[in-house]
């Protein structure tokens, strides 16, 4: 079965740029949730959609950080403008809430530089 | 939210028991404990979780005290690819709300 899938895995991108990073979740799941990495913060939840619907985004750094999910099957997050500081490694996470398990499958994560 | 508490590194020689431990006093009722590990630049991996009793799996066992205030995650021969950071963590629900609060986790290496 193919898991979380992430693109691209690596990005280069200037100060000022649009970047945007996309998530394929694994079928049938129906929460998805976008997670930035960094060695200061460690790993900090950004948004969580659920059935498409985002229903968390405290944890969104601020309006240049922009996140949709317009079908199950594909979700994005914009950065626009980019900044040094939004150099990470962004992963995307999907699960089923059809149980009690929150269990979260990650992708493999899109390693982001902004020089 | 219940929070979780572990220590930053621990070390293991090959072949033997690793035992990662993880305090969370403040677990309610409904919550369930996780663990994950995340090896070097890769996505954070599900191990295993648990809500009372103890649980195992093909990668590890997990043993919550009565009390659920703790738990152990035991890995029963380590290898060196097991070296990696350890989370454990309690999932936090606000109604249809699923968070996991990922905390620093545990570095573990495994020594040959």
């Amino acid at each position: 079965d193919a898991g979380v899938i992430q693109s691209p895995r690596h990005e280069v991108t200037e100060m000022g740029q649009e970047v945007t990073l996309r998530c394929k979740p694994i079928s049938g799941h129906n929460s998805l949730f976008w997670y930035r990495q960094t060695m200061m913060r460690g790993l900090e939840l950004l948004i969580y959609f659920n059935n498409n619907v985002p229903i968390d985004d405290s944890g969104m750094p601020e309006d240049r950080f922009s996140a949709k999910m317009p079908n199950a099957s594909f979700s994005t997050l914009k950065i626009q403008p980019s900044e040094p500081r939004d150099s990470a490694v962004y992963f995307c996470a999907s699960s089923s809430d059809r149980g009690q398990s929150d269990t979260q499958y990650f992708g493999p994560g899109t390693r982001l530089t902004v020089l | 939210d219940a929070k979780t508490t572990q220590p930053p590194s621990m070390d293991c020689a090959e072949g033997r028991a690793a035992n990662l431990p993880c305090n969370h006093s403040t677990i309610s009722g409904n919550e369930y404990v996780y663990w994950y590990r995340q090896i070097h630049s890769q996505g954070p991996q599900y191990i295993i979780h648990g809500l009372k009793n103890n649980e195992t799996n093909e990668m590890a066992s997990l043993i919550i005290t009565e009390d659920r205030k703790s738990s152990t995650l035991i890995l029963p021969h380590a290898t060196l690819r097991d070296t990696a950071v350890y989370y454990c963590i309690v999932s936090a629900r606000f109604g249809n709300n699923r968070k996991l609060i990922w905390g620093l986790g545990t570095s573990l290496a495994v020594n040959p």
